[in-house]
């Protein structure tokens, strides 16, 4: 099975521009979990979305929102980027509802902003 | 009551040393306790993991210690390598849901 794939891997924007990052999760994989990881704040939480509804949300501004498409893939966006959004941003898929769920990582999407 | 506590903040031991990584939760709920190992550039990649009816799970070198009465569990590398050199992340969840990961330990293994 193939894993879990990001795209773009690496982006760089100036501040006020939007992004849109793209993950496709592991075939058969309903769940979507985006994390946002810095060197000093480590794995923060986004969102997770299950079946194209977001089930949990992380705390962070309205300027960050995400989506989930009927074949699992899923798409973050940030709009009014600001310096302090450059990070790595982590797309995890998993199975289903279940207490041994694991999360699978893709290998991240660099996003520097200028 | 959602965090999940991890120390060290980094390790440096030498090559076949041992070293050990600790994490602790609040929620009672978290039943399944999985570590993630990430290497520059990549993302994380789940290493090994253990439910609270287990108190010890050993793959291959890597072994996951559960104390569920004091809410505490551990990551053990036995005969660590060079190539064991990464960030090490401990995470906690809740049927599946709600994972809460640690800070994460950068652990440097010297030749």
């Amino acid at each position: 099975k193939a894993g879990v794939t990001q795209t773009p891997r690496y982006l760089i924007k100036t501040r006020g521009q939007q992004v849109t990052l793209s993950c496709s999760p592991i075939s058969g994989h309903r769940s979507v979990s985006w994390y946002q990881q810095t060197p000093g704040q480590g794995l923060q939480f986004l969102f997770e979305y299950f079946s194209e509804t977001q089930r949990n949300k992380g705390n962070f501004p309205g300027r960050f929102s995400g989506r989930q498409f009927s074949n699992s893939r899923s798409e973050m966006n940030v709009s009014t980027l600001e310096l302090g959004d450059s990070a790595l941003y982590l797309c995890a898929s998993s199975l289903e509802h279940s207490s041994t769920d694991t999360q699978y990582f893709g290998p991240g999407t660099r996003l520097t902003v200028l | 009551q959602q965090q999940v506590k991890q120390s060290p903040q980094s390790l440096i031991v030498q090559k076949g040393g041992i070293p050990i990584i600790n994490c602790a939760y609040e929620n009672t709920a978290f039943d399944y306790f999985p570590w993630y190992q990430q290497f520059p550039g990549k993302g994380p990649a789940l290493l090994i993991a253990i439910r609270p009816d287990v108190s010890e799970k050993k793959e291959g070198r890597f072994t996951i210690s559960f104390n569920k009465s004091a809410k505490q569990f551990s990551l053990h590398i036995m005969d660590s390598q060079p190539g064991d050199s990464a960030t090490y992340f401990c995470a906690a969840s809740e049927s599946g849901q709600n994972f809460v990961f640690g800070p994460g330990t950068r652990l440097s293994v010297l030749p």
